[in-house]
C-alpha cells in the first residue's frame, strides 16, 4: 500500500519559469510533510516542510501548499534554475513514538537553460 | 557540524558474503534511521534507534540484516549471506526528537552491489 504517491516521474521546465511538483497521500493520519531533493550519488537533502495546521509554507524560491481535503500537496519553485535539476521526494512521518518517513517515488525535475 | 557520514560510499561484494556499513550521525541527534533505496523508488524505512535502543524494524529487514547503535553514537548495519536482491543504496539519517516534528538529515549513502 503506497501511502504517498508522486504520479509524475519527470518534469521538464525552462529556466526562470515555475516548477510545480505534486504529491498525493492516502493516510489521513499524516499531519506533517517534508520535501527532499536528491542529486545523483548523494543522500536526500531536506528542502521544506509543512504542518497540517497550515496550508502554505514559503522559504525563498520554494513554497509548499497543502490541501488536506484533497490529500494533496505541491511544491512550487519560482524561478526555476538549472541547479534545481534533481529528483524531488515528498515524505510524511508515521508519527507516534517513531517518525520513520514514508516517501513517494520521486519526480525528476529538469530545468533547461 | 559535519553532517551525517557513511562509510564506505561504495561496496561491491559477491553473493553469500557478509558486509557491514557504518553511519556517524550528527553529534547531538538522538534518533538514527536506516533506509534502503532501489533504482526509481523512494527510500524505504528499515529500522530506527532512539539513543542506543532499536525501537522499530520494518518487515523488509529480514533475519540476515542486523543493526546496532552501541552507546547511542554511530550505528552499523550488517547484511549476512548477501543476495543479489540486496543491491541498493543504503541511507542513514539522524534527527533530534522534537515531539513529532523532527527533520531527518541524510548521509550520502552506501551503494551496495552484489555480484
Amino acid at each position: 500500500d503506497q501511502q504517498v504517491k508522486q504520479n509524475s516521474p519527470s518534469l521538464s521546465v525552462q529556466e526562470g519559469r515555475i516548477s510545480i511538483l505534486n504529491c498525493d497521500y492516502t493516510n489521513s493520519m499524516f499531519d506533517y510533510f517534508l520535501w527532499y531533493k536528491k542529486y545523483p550519488a548523494e543522500g536526500p537533502t531536506f528542502l521544506i516542510s509543512i504542518s497540517s495546521i497550515k496550508d502554505k509554507n514559503e522559504d525563498g524560491r520554494f513554497t509548499v501548499f497543502l490541501n488536506k481535503s484533497a490529500k494533496h500537496l505541491s511544491l512550487h519553485i519560482v524561478p526555476s534554475q538549472p541547479g534545481d535539476s534533481a529528483v524531488y521526494f515528498c515524505a510524511a512521518p508515521k508519527g507516534g513514538a517513531g517518525n520513520m518517513l514514508t516517501f513517494g517515488g520521486g519526480t525528476r525535475l529538469m530545468v533547461k537553460p | 557540524d559535519t553532517g551525517v557520514s557513511q562509510d564506505p560510499r561504495h561496496k561491491i561484494t559477491k553473493r553469500g558474503q557478509n558486509v557491514t556499513f557504518r553511519c556517524d550521525p550528527i553529534s547531538e541527534h538522538n534518533r538514527l534511521y536506516w533506509y534502503r533505496q532501489t533504482l526509481g523508488q523512494g527510500p524505504e524505512f528499515l529500522t530506527y534507534f532512539q539513543n542506543e535502543a532499536q525501537l522499530e524494524k520494518s518487515r523488509l529487514l529480514s533475519d540476515r540484516f542486523s543493526a546496532e547503535r552501541p552507546k547511542g553514537s554511530f550505528s552499523t548495519l550488517e547484511i549476512q549471506r548477501t543476495e543479489q536482491g540486496d543491491s541498493a543504496m543504503y541511507l542513514c539519517a539522524s534527527s533530534l526528537d522534537l515531539f513529532g516534528r523532527d527533520t531527518q538529515y541524510f548521509g550520502p549513502g552506501t551503494r551496495l552491489t552484489v555480484l
